[in-house]
């Protein structure tokens, strides 16, 4: 089965600190990788995905991810963080296979705070 | 954001009850999810429904029942739940089970059981 581990659990950051979560998955084959953001009081909603092309993803709001096959990393990264940055960060994993009848498997979430 | 819903957003509910959550997309999709996150836990999937037809039953007990009557609607019927389900209950959408389809979330039933 499917793992998605984040490192991080809860990071607290000043205004304009550059920005590294890291995410390692454990899955051999084929993957499609996927960070999910959760703003307080607001659903899941996704920053950024990656199925194939170049590793180097660009998402919303200045977000990126990078994906290190030989590393099994997708780390995501933001230069300058924002006070409206302050949410819980999810990787999550699907199996690029076809089919996808196994859902996503997260990780368990990143709480970033980012101080004004 | 409006393409996927959920009722209701809060239910406390007895060991001997029955009820049901509801979930509607608004987005012409045609694969849907339930998912459960615990406090402390990933999200954990539970089922997986394409075309109104149940394709993955993650080892789920029989307490809770799914139900998709069609491409747009999805429940989750309730009974006699344990205290150790409290959680938040999540609905999915994607246009389809492909791997690299976009899930949208619901903003969640949190659910509590007494």
């Amino acid at each position: 089965a499917q793992s998605v581990s984040q490192h991080n659990h809860h990071v607290i950051l000043s205004e304009a600190a550059s920005l590294e979560l890291g995410c390692n998955y454990s899955y051999g084959g084929t993957v499609n990788l996927f960070w999910y953001v959760q703003y307080p009081g607001q659903h899941l909603q996704l920053l950024l995905k990656y199925f194939s092309g170049d590793p180097l993803v660009k998402g919303i709001k200045g977000f990126e991810a990078e994906f290190i096959k030989s590393k099994f990393s997708f780390n995501l990264r933001k230069p300058s963080v924002q006070w409206s940055d302050t949410a819980e960060y999810f990787c999550a994993v699907r199996e690029g296979s076809g089919g996808g009848a196994d859902g996503l498997t997260f990780g368990k979430g990143t709480h970033l705070i980012i101080q004004p | 954001e409006t393409g996927v819903t959920q009722t209701p957003r809060h239910l406390v509910m007895g060991m001997t009850n029955k009820k049901s959550l509801k979930c509607e997309q608004h987005l012409g999709h045609n694969a849907m999810y339930w998912y459960k996150q615990s406090a402390k836990k990933p999200l954990e999937l539970m089922f997986v429904y394409s075309l109104e037809e149940r394709v993955e039953n993650n080892s789920v007990p029989s307490r809770f029942s799914p139900e998709c009557p069609n491409s747009s609607h999805l429940f989750l019927h309730l009974h006699t739940l344990q205290p150790e389900d409290s959680a938040l209950y999540l609905c999915a959408s994607s246009q389809s089970t492909r791997g690299t389809d976009t899930q949208y979330f619901g903003p969640g039933t949190r659910l509590t059981v007494l």
